[in-house]
């Protein structure tokens, strides 16, 4: 199975900070990476696809990156609605596992 | 209005059995790969099975492997998931989700909409 390191756990930050959430694959996983966003008691939802690609209706303050097998997901001017978890999940081959997951939080 | 909406879920003892059913609307059902993502009370994310549009071909995470089994019926499109032999460690919301999959020098697949998730209690 490919393992999923997700960085950090847990994070708090100021409304408009800049905030970054880092997953590394154990293997090449090229750009199969998705971000999930899930706030508290409601289904998980896609924000960006194939590492860097923005799903559509999502802010245009999320982004991802990619370098070799490190993924980044930035928020840029963090917004109080933006209180959630985030999951990387990489999709190169089954089964599709997600990282630990990054709790959110406002200071 | 396109939605997924589980229902199924409840208490059961171990040993015993549950099937999951996701009713799919709004959009061509058929066309879909189709999966189900679980989550237990206070954890992360865990895939549990995808199957494809035409259900020729299924994947089930191990854990679940001989126990677990995906399943679809296109003409009501809906999706199944056929839970025996149940552990308190099943004990999850259980998502049902829709697989985008396109073409860009590689198949790329992720879930862009989900159900609201159906709890699965397990314990005497």
């Amino acid at each position: 199975d490919i393992q999923m390191t997700q960085s950090p756990s847990s994070l708090s930050a100021s409304v408009g900070d800049r905030v970054t959430v880092t997953c590394r694959a154990g293997q090449n996983i090229a750009t199969y990476l998705n971000w999930y966003q899930q706030k508290p008691g409601k289904a998980p939802k896609l924000l960006i696809y194939a590492a860097s690609t923005l799903q559509s209706g999502v802010p245009s303050r999320f982004s991802g990156s990619t370098s070799g097998t490190d993924f980044t997901l930035t928020i840029s001017g963090l917004q109080p609605e933006d209180v959630a978890s985030y999951y990387c999940q990489q999709s190169y081959r089954v089964p599709y596992t997600f990282g630990q997951g990054t709790k959110l939080e406002i200071k | 209005e396109v939605q997924l909406v589980e229902s199924g879920g409840g208490l059961v003892q171990p040993g015993g059995s549950l099937r999951l059913s996701c009713a799919a609307s709004g959009f061509t059902f058929s066309r879909h790969c189709m999966g189900w993502v679980r989550q237990a009370p206070g954890k992360g994310l865990e895939w549990v099975a995808n199957i494809k549009a035409d259900g020729s071909e299924k994947y089930h995470v191990d854990a679940v492997k001989g126990r677990f089994t995906i399943s679809r019926d296109n003409a009501e499109n809906s999706l199944y998931l056929q839970m025996n032999s149940l552990r308190a460690e099943d004990t999850a919301v259980y998502y049902c989700a829709r697989i985008f999959l396109f073409e860009r020098g590689g198949y790329f697949r992720h879930f862009d909409l989900w159900g609201r998730g159906a709890p699965v209690s397990v314990s005497s």
